[in-house]
């Protein structure tokens, strides 16, 4: 079946403007995630929805990132008045189920100029 | 949350088996021990997970020591595709989210 799907791949902007990344998870996964992960670090932990809402919002870190899963399905992260600093790949993963395996998507290398 | 450690980068000879170390001293009794893997321009993949006992499937064994403070990924035959960042998380509750750490970059060599 199909895996966890992340648009764009790629996205250039430059600083200040606002960008939204999407994630599609596994059909009828209830928890999705989002990480973000700089060059040769492990994937820092932003949010996790269980269904629509936001359980876990402790590793967003300031109020330009926000995200929504309104649906229960489909999530967005949006990121305003972005900055250099911003600049990772953007991971996300859903888990459906009791069990804990996470299933990541290929990411969204966000690069802000 | 619970921490691990791990050496930043091993390497092994193709056909080789490969043991991937992890320390966890402070694991709790709940704690379950998962293993990830990241591939170049990939994001993570599962490869094994315990709690107590050890665990095998068909990408990897896991060996979890008797007082649960170290544990260590074992891949049987690496191969070329092996080559990879492997990550030893702890995730004690439902619902929480996975503490990355910076891992253990595999090479492996032809």
């Amino acid at each position: 079946g199909a895996g966890v799907s992340q648009t764009p791949s790629n996205k250039v902007t430059e600083k200040g403007k606002y960008v939204e990344l999407r994630c599609d998870p596994i059909s009828g996964h209830t928890a999705l995630y989002w990480y973000r992960q700089s060059l040769g670090q492990g994937p820092e932990f932003l949010i996790y929805f269980q269904g629509t809402g936001a359980a876990d919002d402790s590793g967003l870190p300031n109020d330009r990132f926000f995200a929504v899963r309104p649906e229960g399905s489909v999530s967005t992260l949006k990121i305003q008045r972005t900055e250099r600093g911003d600049s990772a790949v953007y991971l996300c993963a859903s888990r459906g189920g009791s069990y804990n395996e996470q299933f990541f998507g290929p990411g969204t290398r966000l690069t802000v100029l | 949350d619970a921490k691990t450690t791990q050496p930043n980068s091993m390497e092994s000879n193709e056909e080789e088996p490969v043991h991937l170390p992890c320390n966890h001293s402070t694991i709790s009794g709940t704690d379950y021990i998962h293993w990830y893997r990241q591939l170049p321009s990939q994001g993570p993949e599962y490869v094994i997970h315990g709690l107590t006992s050890n665990v095998n499937n068909r990408m990897a064994s896991l060996a979890i020591a008797e007082d649960r403070k170290s544990s260590t990924l074992i891949l049987h035959r690496a191969t070329l595709r092996d080559a990879a960042v492997y990550y030893c998380i702890l995730f004690g509750n439902y619902g929480q989210n996975f503490v990355f750490g910076p891992g253990t970059r595999l090479s492996v060599l032809p």
